[in-house]
């Protein structure tokens, strides 16, 4: 069974702070996504991630994939209140399969 | 046009009805899938259907019942279900293959009473 642990599991900071929030397995993922869950919504997907080693910048947003692809991180410049919500890693394992991890819920305080 | 749309948004059903929760996606996409997800978890995949053909079932209670009438419709029937069901039924597709991404639809918030 491939797992994917978040850190934090949650997270509660003030507007303008830095954040980073990490994702692990000790399995391989082909590709690896990172989603944002608003409340009651189903899950916006942010980036997609293919190569180890690969760094991607979404505005405020970096994401980062592990070299072995095993890892990823997120991580959020002078974070916003509209940043607030679930942030969930998903890595492409096996046959259109994919993984969740355990999510992390980031409140962004004004 | 990356939406993928679920009806209804809402749904209080009994445990003796019968009801269907409705996806729809209209990006071409081949695969498309159901998830349960609870309060404060991550979305626990219960089905998915490739190219119309169910694929993957993640040993789903037969009171969970999918339908793929076509690629881009996907239905979810429900029957005789328990209070522990209650939970969100997200919807999504992809293109399918490596480095594929899935889009989700806004999901059904299911009540068992």
């Amino acid at each position: 069974t491939q797992l994917l642990e978040q850190s934090p599991q949650f997270l509660s900071i003030q507007e303008g702070e830095n954040l980073t929030v990490y994702c692990n397995s000790s399995s391989v993922f082909s590709s690896l996504q990172w989603y944002r869950q608003e409340p009651g919504e189903g899950p916006v997907l942010l980036v997609t991630v293919v190569t180890g080693g690969e760094v991607k910048k979404l505005k405020r947003l970096t994401f980062q994939f592990g070299d072995a692809r095993k890892d990823s991180s997120l991580h959020i410049t002078a974070a916003q209140p509209g940043d607030t919500g679930l942030y969930l890693c998903a890595g492409l394992g096996g046959y259109q399969k994919v993984t969740f991890g355990t999510g992390t819920k980031l409140q962004v305080i004004p | 046009d990356t939406e993928v749309t679920q009806t209804p948004k809402h749904l209080v059903m009994g445990m003796t009805n019968k009801k269907s929760l409705k996806c729809e996606q209209h990006m071409g996409h081949r695969a498309m899938y159901w998830y349960k997800q609870k309060a404060k978890k991550p979305p626990e995949l219960m089905f998915v259907y490739s190219y119309e053909k169910l694929s993957i079932n993640e040993s789903v209670p037969s009171r969970f019942s999918p339908e793929c009438p076509n690629s881009s419709l996907l239905n979810l029937h429900l029957h005789a279900l328990q209070p522990e069901d209650s939970a969100l039924y997200l919807c999504a597709s992809s293109q399918g293959g490596a480095g594929y991404e899935q889009y989700f639809g806004p999901g059904t918030r299911l009540t068992v009473t």
